[in-house]
């Protein structure tokens, strides 16, 4: 079983719609959980990181379920520039790395 | 906003030749990394850094590579005699703590021929 696991998508929403991605980490010492963002060709910038309780930032809702091992990654009113692939990472105790999933494609059609 | 910077942003090599890729982290962080993605894969990691030593790598991270930070402010790696398979996006990160969120910069894009 891969470490972290993404579906790869495409998703492809209309703008204003509400989408949602998950995440399944195998490691059950992973301890810090993170969504990036990664447009065509750039470097993956961060979205959120993900706590225990679930956070929002704006439009951006994240869960996290340890007893499942996944998390999951909620937007609301998608935008044209939402469109981008979206990343999850895991950080484990004891390491220093970052792995990541094969991301998630996410496309707004207008 | 501090980011990381990376130069240079394309290099094209030949087979068997060495290069460096240079980045400077945020100035007030203390741990760095090198990533990797090539073309349609996942971000692999590579090597993390600190207190002047490495503290990580993986099973990517052979002979043929080293990193350095040569001075107060950059961090190399370096690929010694390159390969075809070595072709990829190359992301330096930085982090504040080890647990804290890596920060990449905007890579630089290795081509071997």
């Amino acid at each position: 079983r891969k470490e972290v696991e993404q579906d790869p998508g495409p998703f492809n929403v209309p703008e204003g719609a509400t989408v949602a991605f998950n995440c399944t980490y195998s490691n059950s010492a992973s301890q810090s959980f993170f969504w990036y963002r990664q447009d065509c060709r750039k470097e993956p910038k961060l979205l959120m990181s993900v706590y225990s309780s679930g956070n929002e930032d704006g439009r951006f809702t994240a869960q996290l379920n340890r007893a499942s091992q996944y998390i999951s990654l909620l937007i609301r009113d998608s935008k044209l520039s939402d469109s981008a692939t979206y990343l999850c990472a895991v950080w484990r105790a004891g390491s220093y790395q970052l792995t990541f999933g094969k991301g998630t494609k996410l496309s707004v059609i207008p | 906003e501090p980011e990381v910077t990376q130069t240079p942003s394309h290099q094209v090599t030949q087979m068997g030749q060495e290069v460096i890729l240079r980045c400077v982290p945020i100035s007030n962080h203390l741990y760095f990394y090198w990533y990797r993605q090539i073309l349609g894969q996942k971000v692999e990691f590579l090597v993390s850094f600190y207190n002047n030593e490495i503290s990580e790598k993986s099973e990517i991270f052979d002979d043929q590579f080293s990193v350095e930070r040569p001075d107060g402010s950059n961090f190399t790696l370096k690929i010694r005699s390159t390969k075809l398979e070595d072709s990829a996006m190359y992301f330096c990160a930085s982090s504040e703590n080890r647990q804290e969120t890596q920060y990449f910069g905007p890579g630089t894009r290795l081509l071997v021929l």
